[in-house]
Order: C-alpha cells, then structure tokens, then sequence
C-alpha cells in the first residue's frame, strides 16, 4: 500500500500569509494527485488534481506542485476562509489520504 | 446541480449491521463509478469500497473485506454499503463520493452519514 505523509500537522497562520503544505508518498505516484480542504462538520471539497491543476471555482490562491514523490499545497495570500483543514490524497494505486493538515488562526 | 444525500447511519451494538443509502441527483448516475469513504471521530479520511457503473466490479480496503458490500440501483439512482460484523473501529461518519473513473479523485461527496458501534 502507499502511504502519504503530510506536514506540518498542524500550522499557525495569519491572514495575508503564503502557506506550503507537502505531501510526500511512500513510492512514486506521478502527478496523481489531489488536494482537498475539509471544514468542521462539512464534507471535504477538491481543490487540485493531478497535482497541479485547479478544480473550476477554486480560487486562483491556491496551487499545487511537485510530481513523483514530493508534492506542495500553496495558498499564496491567506484568507479568513482558508482556515481549515487540508488532505491529499493518491490514485496511483487505489486510493490513500495523507493524515492531514490543520491550517488555524496564528 | 450534482447532489449526494446519505441516510442511514445510527447507533449500532459491535457484531451488528446496517445498511446505509445515498441518492444522487444532477448527473447521469449509471455513467459513474460511485464510492464510499468514511472519516473515524477526529481523524483523516479513508477510502472504503469502489463499485464500477453496472455492479460488476467492486474494490474494498482491507479492513472491510468479508463485511461489507458495496451496492447500486441504478433505476433509482442510488448506491448502498451494507455493512456486517460491525466492530467498534467502523465508527465513522460515512460519505458516498463520485470518482472521476475507477481509480481517481473526488469531485462530489454528500455530507455524510454517522454509524456509531457500541454496547
């Protein structure tokens, strides 16, 4: 099975800040890859696929890099609506989430 | 407008079972994959059970092979997860999810359903 770790676990940001989450897969995954942000009570929403492509209506904050092994969540200008919680999540081979990412207020 | 609405979901004692629904609206049901994820009180999310457009192929995790069975009815536009031999570690909220193809990510979720197993 391939296992997705991400950090930091949890972040302490202040709105207007550039965040970088990464996500990184016990064995290669090419570019399948997505990112989704999850809110208390609320079902997780897709930001990004196969890495680095934006979801339609997803702000243009929010991008995805990497390929392979090592792959980055990057909110260029953070937003009060930002703060949530963040989760990757391989296709490569079946299907695996990373552990996710708490983005709260600094 | 693509819409997922679970129900289902309750209070069961370990060993028991359930059976949990979601009716999809706003797309062509029958051209989908459908799936199953569930996230345990706190914790991240996990892949269940995958079931190709016309039932005949079906992909579970491990942990719930034997136990539990993913299902559709795609004249009524909807898919099932009946679920056996419930054991406490099942506790989750339950959401029914749209993959873009057998493996790959997902665009749609429903808002979920709790299945919570204890004595």
């Amino acid at each position: 099975d391939i296992q997705m770790t991400q950090s930091p676990s949890t972040l302490s940001a202040s709105v207007g800040d550039r965040v970088t989450i990464t996500c990184r897969a016990s064995q290669s995954i090419n570019i399948w890859l997505a990112w989704y942000q999850q809110k208390p009570g609320k079902a997780p929403k897709l930001l990004i696929y196969k890495a680095s492509s934006l979801e339609s209506g997803v702000p243009s904050r929010f991008s995805g890099s990497g390929s392979g092994t090592e792959f980055t969540l990057t909110i260029s200008s953070l937003q009060p609506d930002d703060f949530a919680t963040y989760y990757c999540q391989q296709y490569n081979s079946y299907r695996t989430f990373g552990q996710g990412t708490k983005v709260e207020i600094k | 407008e693509v819409q997922l609405v679970e129900s289902g979901g309750g209070l069961v004692q370990p060993g028991g079972s359930l059976r949990l629904s979601c009716a999809a609206s706003g797309f062509t049901f029958s051209s989908y994959w459908m799936s199953w994820v569930r996230q345990a009180p706190g914790k991240g999310l996990e892949w269940v059970a995958n079931i190709k457009q016309d039932g005949s192929e079906k992909y579970y995790v491990a942990s719930v092979k034997g136990r539990f069975t993913i299902s559709r009815d795609n004249a009524k536009n909807s898919l099932f997860l009946q679920m056996n031999s419930l054991r406490g570690e099942d506790t989750a909220v339950y959401y029914c999810a749209r993959p873009l193809g057998d493996g790959s990510y997902f665009d749609y979720w429903g808002q979920g359903t709790l299945v919570t197993v204890s004595s």
